[in-house]
């Protein structure tokens, strides 16, 4: 079965960076994208960018260019969101989600999330 | 985009029907909407997709439907299970865009 396997919470201080990993099992990594959705406490989802298993190709909302980074790693079927700068209100859980298929425009399998935490 | 727009919550006792509206769609999205399920402290999990396709396993009585720029979720039969937010999405070449959220209750 597909399973995302996020990496544990994060505390960081404004205007350092995070790395959040997503580890992917139960499908073959490079024919889905995997997708990266933050949602503050209390708050609605927010759409951060997608990427590539194929071929790293990569876009991201524009609301989050310059600040973010998304990679992958297809030896250990690993996706990766770095954001740098961090303020206070990108406090929030963050999934990464995969594709239900690359054309639906939907997306079926989600991981567990991982908190990161910007204060000072 | 700016995030589409739900009504912030919606009720219904048990047994009812209830449907929650998503307007705001760009035409260019076609029939790329769906629908997310959240319980508190819980993933989303994809409800419906393609407008009114549902995936594997989730119950007949979640339908969606689209007119113009507006989609809906309608749930049939509501049980306590159904307690949780919803949120739309649509799609269009890249970008996903979410709903506001609507907080269903059961009476």
């Amino acid at each position: 079965q597909v399973q995302l396997v996020q990496s544990g919470g994060e505390v960081k201080k404004p205007g350092a960076s995070v790395k959040v990993s997503c580890k992917a099992s139960g499908y073959t990594f490079t024919s889905y994208g995997i997708n990266w959705v933050r949602q503050a406490p209390g708050q609605g989802l927010e759409w951060v960018g997608w990427i590539s298993g194929y071929n790293g190709n990569t876009n991201y909302a524009q609301k989050f260019q310059g600040r973010v980074t998304m990679t992958t790693d297809t030896s250990t079927r690993t996706a990766y969101m770095e954001l740098r700068s961090l303020r206070s209100d990108d406090t929030a859980m963050y999934y990464c989600a995969r594709d239900l298929d690359p054309y639906s425009g939907s997306l079926e399998y989600w991981g567990q999330g991982t908190l990161v935490t910007v204060s000072s | 985009q700016s995030a589409l727009t739900q009504p912030a919550s919606v009720s219904g006792s048990p047994g009812q029907s209830i449907t929650i509206s998503c307007t705001g769609i760009s035409s260019d999205v076609g029939n790329l909407v769906s629908w997310y399920q959240q319980h508190p402290g819980k993933a989303p999990k994809l409800m419906i997709y393609e407008g009114s396709a549902r995936p594997s396993g989730v119950s007949n009585r979640f339908s969606g439907s689209k007119s113009g720029n507006t989609a809906s979720l309608t749930i049939s039969g509501l049980q306590a299970e159904d307690e949780a937010d919803y949120y739309c999405c649509s799609y269009v070449r890249g970008p996903y865009v979410f709903g506001t959220g609507t907080k269903v209750t059961v009476l």
